[in-house]
């Protein structure tokens, strides 16, 4: 099971801004960085956030994050109908010696 | 560009074996840490194993530890997963995925995904 909680669901209208949160632990999120997938069922998952607030090349600037403690955020502003997928965050657990991912926020544009 | 393609997916009885493979270009791979991550049926992404660019230290998560094994041959730039004692639960999408350097702890890219279906 996932060590890394999310809201199973977030919604908003064409150019509201959503947020979703990411609760962690001090082996994971609290002593390690944070990273955020996003993924299309049927396609390949796709790195947008690294490093707690990276963006890669090619992501857009509405997608924004941060981290304080053991928790994280992913905000996306300007909503846009291609941003209807599902967001994981993730980061390496040293008490597990393994990677971990949260369990997936699937969200919706109205 | 860079591409991940996984292979070797299929139906395969509960007990049985199956090996994953993943080819590599566009990038030099022998620089890069691997992953494999799956994605069960309505379930999200579990990460399944790691392995260092020389292929010396690997990691499995609990769930397959003991029945999996990550390997990888950087003269071929090929990652591999061979999946042993196969259970129903096993059933997903498998993709792998490349870290970037060393201590980066993040995938870049991704492959398609294989599909691996544990029936009888």
């Amino acid at each position: 099971q996932s060590v890394l909680t999310q809201p199973p669901s977030a919604s908003g209208t064409p150019g509201q801004r959503v947020t979703i949160s990411c609760s962690g632990s001090s082996s994971n999120i609290g002593s390690e960085t944070v990273n955020w997938y996003q993924h299309i069922p049927g396609t390949a998952p796709k790195l947008l956030i690294y490093t707690n607030d990276q963006r890669p090349s090619g992501v857009p600037d509405r997608f924004s994050a941060s981290k304080s403690g053991t928790s994280a955020s992913l905000a996306i502003s300007g909503l846009q109908s291609e941003d209807e997928a599902d967001y994981y965050c993730a980061a390496w657990d040293g008490r597990l010696d393994g990677y971990v991912f949260g369990t997936g926020t699937k969200v919706t544009v109205l | 560009q860079v591409q991940l393609v996984e292979s070797g997916g299929g139906v395969v009885q509960p007990g049985k074996s199956l090996r994953l493979s993943c080819a590599a270009s566009g990038f030099t791979f022998s620089s890069c840490g691997m992953h494999w991550v799956r994605q069960a049926p309505g379930q999200g992404l579990e990460w399944v194993a790691s392995i260092w660019q020389d292929g010396n230290n690997k990691y499995y998560a609990d769930s397959v530890k003991g029945r999996f094994t990550i390997s990888r041959d950087n003269s071929k730039n090929t990652l591999y997963l061979q999946m042993n004692s196969l259970r129903a639960d096993d059933t997903a999408i498998y993709y792998c995925a490349s870290e970037p350097t060393l201590g980066s702890k993040y995938f870049d890219y991704w492959g398609q995904g294989t599909l691996v279906t544990v029936s009888s």
